[in-house]
């Protein structure tokens, strides 16, 4: 079955960047888009943007354009997400989110979850 | 940027009620109208995608309905694994959107 296993909590002070993993298995890993929502404490959910894993294409939100870099590496089937000059702001849960369209046929909504990866920006 | 606007934001209710929950966007987004479902701790679960089709699993005491700008998502008698927070997002243009979330609490 379809599961996406993300890394674990990170601690982060001002200024510096985060790296989450989102390992996926069940289904070929580049025939999909991986999308990257977040969710601050006790907030709703927003979208970051998401990575076409066969081309390596991105669509990052303007929100998090020049701070956030999506990537895939296929050789260990793994999605990861990037997010630089972090402050207090970007304290949230993190989710990678598999499109739910294959291939071309990319749909904008997500059909898998990762657990959530919680990130918290303090000095 | 599309907004998406929910209400009621929480809502007290009763095994073997109806809810409906309404979902409202800004402009038109024609049937692009997806709903999830959260649990306290855990990741979104897709329930219903472009606005009325039912999730591989889904129970089909959930539907939904509506286009353009006005969507509704029903549970037509609510069972106690239902008590959960549900959320909309728009599926028609980037960035992609959420509504801000209904909170559905046992009375």
């Amino acid at each position: 079955q379809v599961q996406l296993l993300q890394s674990g909590p990170e601690v982060k002070k001002p200024g510096a960047s985060v790296r989450v993993s989102c390992k996926t298995s069940g289904y070929t890993f580049n025939a999909y888009y991986m999308h990257w929502v977040r969710q601050a404490p006790r907030q709703g959910l927003e979208w970051m943007g998401y990575i076409n894993l066969n081309s390596g294409g991105t669509n990052y939100a303007q929100k998090f354009q020049d701070r956030v870099t999506m990537t895939g590496d296929s050789s260990i089937n793994t999605a990861y997400m990037e997010l630089s000059r972090l402050t207090s702001d970007d304290t949230a849960v993190y989710y990678c989110a598999r499109d739910a369209g294959i291939a071309a046929f990319r749909t904008l909504y997500f059909d898998n979850w990762g657990q959530g990866v919680q990130v918290t920006v303090s000095s | 940027d599309i907004q998406m606007t929910q209400s009621p934001s929480s809502l007290s209710a009763s095994v073997g009620d109806r809810v409906t929950i309404t979902c409202r966007a800004s402009e038109s987004i024609s049937s692009y109208l997806n709903w999830y479902q959260q649990k306290p701790g855990k990741a979104p679960n897709l329930l219903m995608y472009a606005t009325s089709n039912l999730q591989s699993g889904v129970p089909s005491r959930f539907s939904g309905s509506g286009s353009g700008t006005d969507f509704t998502l029903t549970i037509s008698s609510l069972q106690p694994e239902d008590f959960a927070t549900y959320y909309c997002q728009q599926s028609y243009s980037i960035p992609l959107t959420f509504g801000g979330g209904t909170k559905v609490e046992i009375k």
